[in-house]
């Protein structure tokens, strides 16, 4: 299993509806996880953090994490064009020669369309 | 969220040269900084951890004396690409790592540096 994966994508919503980007990971991954927003040609942009089971939410974002099936997921409500964008979720590494790195999913490409 | 700055945010270079690339935590003391470097539609590869006043800690695969990183202050790591060939023509990507205690574990990206190599 890789250490975190997402669902591929490519996912297309309508303008206003809600998009919801899902990851999994495996147990070399800690529980302190990340969504990145990685527009073409920019570096990643920290959108949301999370560190416990449950819910976090910051205005129309929701990341939830589910320890117990090793989950975590992002919701996009009322979504807008210039949401459409590459997301990127990443993992905080546990231990081992990769203590202290993210490791990130391959990226989900995110089209909201008017 | 923190702020991380990169200088040169493009770079031109014909094949042999060398080319320094900065990273600047503005706003708070990176204890740890890391280098990325990202291929046209692919994901972000981890090329080297570095850490304060260490030595930095390169993946595998990635040539240490090819890629010189140097990390001599809190707020500033470089990394120099010696003798720079077409291959290495990507998008060099710093984070860094050590804000508020809450957020520890967050890294936060600079802007990135687009390196085309001739």
């Amino acid at each position: 299993q890789k250490e975190v994966e997402q669902n591929s994508g490519p996912l297309s919503v309508p303008e206003g509806a809600i998009a919801s980007l899902n990851c999994t990971y495996s147990d070399r991954v800690s529980q302190s996880f990340f969504w990145y927003r990685q527009y073409s040609g920019k570096s990643p942009e920290l959108i949301m953090s999370i560190y416990s089971n449950g819910d976090k939410e910051d205005g129309r974002f929701t990341a939830q994490l589910n320890k117990a099936s090793q989950y975590v997921s992002l919701l996009i409500r009322d979504s807008q064009p210039s949401d459409s964008a590459t997301y990127l979720c990443a993992g905080f590494s546990a231990g081992g020669t990769s203590y202290g790195k993210l490791t990130f999913g391959q990226g989900t490409i995110l089209t909201v369309h008017p | 969220g923190a702020v991380v700055s990169q200088h040169p945010s493009r770079v031109i270079c014909k094949s042999g040269t060398s080319v320094k690339i900065e990273c600047r935590s503005l706003d708070f003391q990176a204890t740890t900084m890391f280098w990325y470097r990202q291929f046209p539609k692919q994901s972000l590869m981890l090329m080297a951890t570095s850490n304060e006043g260490s030595k930095a800690t390169y993946e595998q695969g990635v040539e240490k004396d090819k890629f010189l990183i140097n990390h001599a202050s809190l707020t500033l790591s470089t990394l120099t690409v010696t003798s720079a060939h077409p291959e290495d023509s990507s998008f060099y990507i710093c984070s860094a790592r050590g804000g508020l205690a809450e957020s520890y574990n967050e890294q936060f990206f600079g802007p990135g540096t687009r390196l085309t190599v001739l």
